[in-house]
């Protein structure tokens, strides 16, 4: 299995819901991550997991709150979304050398997110 | 600090025409450097990276300390070439990726 799978294609949520965007991978990659794009955007990054740690948080919101529960998946619970949230969220993965350096980021097809 | 320029919003070419895509970046060590191509509603995907020097779909990128550039080129463009195409960087900062902005490349008929 050499790709990164991600649940659900898309999501309509009002700003007092809660919910959960969900990643998965079964190629033994260490680290994982989430980017917000927006159209025509490049995808930005928000969050890097390296070995089930979280190792970066460029500065986002904590309405968004990542989660890796084992070395397959990764989560992104949403809570109190502004329509300025809606995006593509992408998860990506890739794997680890041993000193750490990350290899090439695999995609997933994203979550198209739209906030109401 | 990162940085990936791709000066060029836009860039249209009939098939059969050579085609560049530049990319300039800004990093104080050693990076490494990608292009990612994304076709209409498909995902992002790796195209090339610059360590493993390939030629896909008859692309080929080199990477230029000196002008630290890593322009992408294809001698005679298809029409399914059409599509956004992101330069990247990665650091040695745990995977922190920094891409461009993107340029929408469109092959006429």
């Amino acid at each position: 299995d050499t790709e990164v799978t991600q649940t659900p294609k898309h999501l309509v949520m009002g700003m007092t819901n809660k919910k959960s965007l969900k990643c998965e991978q079964h190629m033994g990659h260490r680290a994982m991550y989430w980017y917000k794009q927006k159209a025509k955007k490049p995808p930005e990054l928000m969050f890097v997991y390296s070995y089930e740690k979280l190792s970066i948080n460029e500065s986002v919101p904590s309405r968004f709150s990542p989660e890796c529960p084992n070395s397959s998946l990764l989560n992104l619970h949403l809570h109190a979304l502004q329509p300025e949230d809606s995006a593509l969220y992408l998860c990506a993965s890739s794997q680890l050398s041993l000193l750490g350096f990350p290899g090439w980021q695999f995609f997933g097809p994203g979550t198209r997110l739209t906030v109401l | 600090a990162q940085r990936v320029t791709q000066p060029e919003k836009l860039l249209s070419v009939f098939k059969g025409a050579p085609v560049e895509l530049k990319c300039n970046y800004s990093y104080s060590g050693s990076p490494e450097l990608f292009w990612y191509v994304q076709y209409s509603r498909q995902r992002l995907q790796l195209l090339l990276r610059h360590i493993s020097r390939e030629s896909i779909k008859g692309f080929t990128a080199d990477l230029n300390k000196g002008e630290t550039s890593f322009h992408l080129k294809k001698p005679f463009a298809q029409e399914e070439d059409s599509a956004m195409y992101y330069c990247a960087l990665a650091g040695t900062s745990y995977g922190k990726l920094t891409f461009g902005q993107g340029t929408i490349l469109t092959v006429h008929p």
